[in-house]
């Protein structure tokens, strides 16, 4: 199964509305990072969150992030119709070189 | 601006047809990642090299996938023979691993093979 899983799959708000994304995931982790990937294009990353931070901010992209129950979240604030895309949290699970990325939540973004 | 690059960026074929995907790393990465992502499995890891060694190609079909990094700065992704199933977009990504375990990865834009 994913290790990590996004929730909700699928959000729709207006512009100048906050989003919230959230992750879960199931074993240790060395850090999570959170990538957006535009229709059609190919993954871009956003932020890395370390498995010793709580939060981090980017821009108007906040991250937290709870080891003790393994999820994250990723807030967008004041949303806009460009931040419309798929939205995949990854993890770098200790011991390993790879990262493993969720099925994504999709948010649109309306005018 | 450093980016990774993929050709050809779309892909028509026949079944059976050997298809070749070809990537450009970021220079200075020493990982690159070829990924599969379908609507129904998501994005799936292929293969990945390190320093331009195969680490691991356990999410390769092995009768028909092959994966080769012939210099640092081109990575290769083979369907021979090619069949319908294959039809997905995929990804290659660089980055750098770091203290023993990855950090970012840099994804190309992809290349959208459609096998008839």
């Amino acid at each position: 199964s994913q290790q990590g899983e996004e929730d909700p799959q699928a959000l729709s708000i207006q512009e100048g509305e906050n989003a919230t994304m959230n992750c879960s995931y199931k074993t240790s982790i060395n850090n999570l990072q959170w990538y957006r990937q535009n229709s059609g294009r190919g993954l871009v990353h956003l932020i890395l969150i370390r498995s010793n931070e709580r939060e981090k901010h980017s821009g108007r992209l906040r991250v937290t992030l709870d080891t003790s129950k393994k999820s994250s979240s990723l807030l967008i604030t004041a949303s806009r119709a460009a931040d419309t895309a798929s939205y995949f949290c990854a993890t770098a699970l200790a011991g390993y070189s790879t990262l493993t990325f969720g099925k994504g939540t999709m948010l649109l973004v309306s005018p | 601006d450093a980016r990774v690059t993929q050709t050809p960026r779309h892909k028509v074929t026949e079944m059976g047809q050997e298809v070749t995907m070809r990537c450009q790393p970021i220079l200075g990465h020493n990982t690159v990642f070829w990924y599969r992502q379908t609507m129904m499995q998501g994005l799936e890891l292929l293969a990945y090299f390190r320093n331009r060694a195969p680490l691991d190609d356990s999410g390769m079909p092995k009768d028909r996938f092959s994966a080769e990094m012939p210099d640092a700065t081109l990575a290769t992704l083979k369907i021979q023979p090619s069949e319908p199933r294959d039809s997905a977009v995929y990804f290659c990504a660089s980055g750098l691993r770091l203290a023993g375990y990855q950090e970012t990865q840099y994804f190309g834009p992809g290349t959208r093979l459609l096998v008839l």
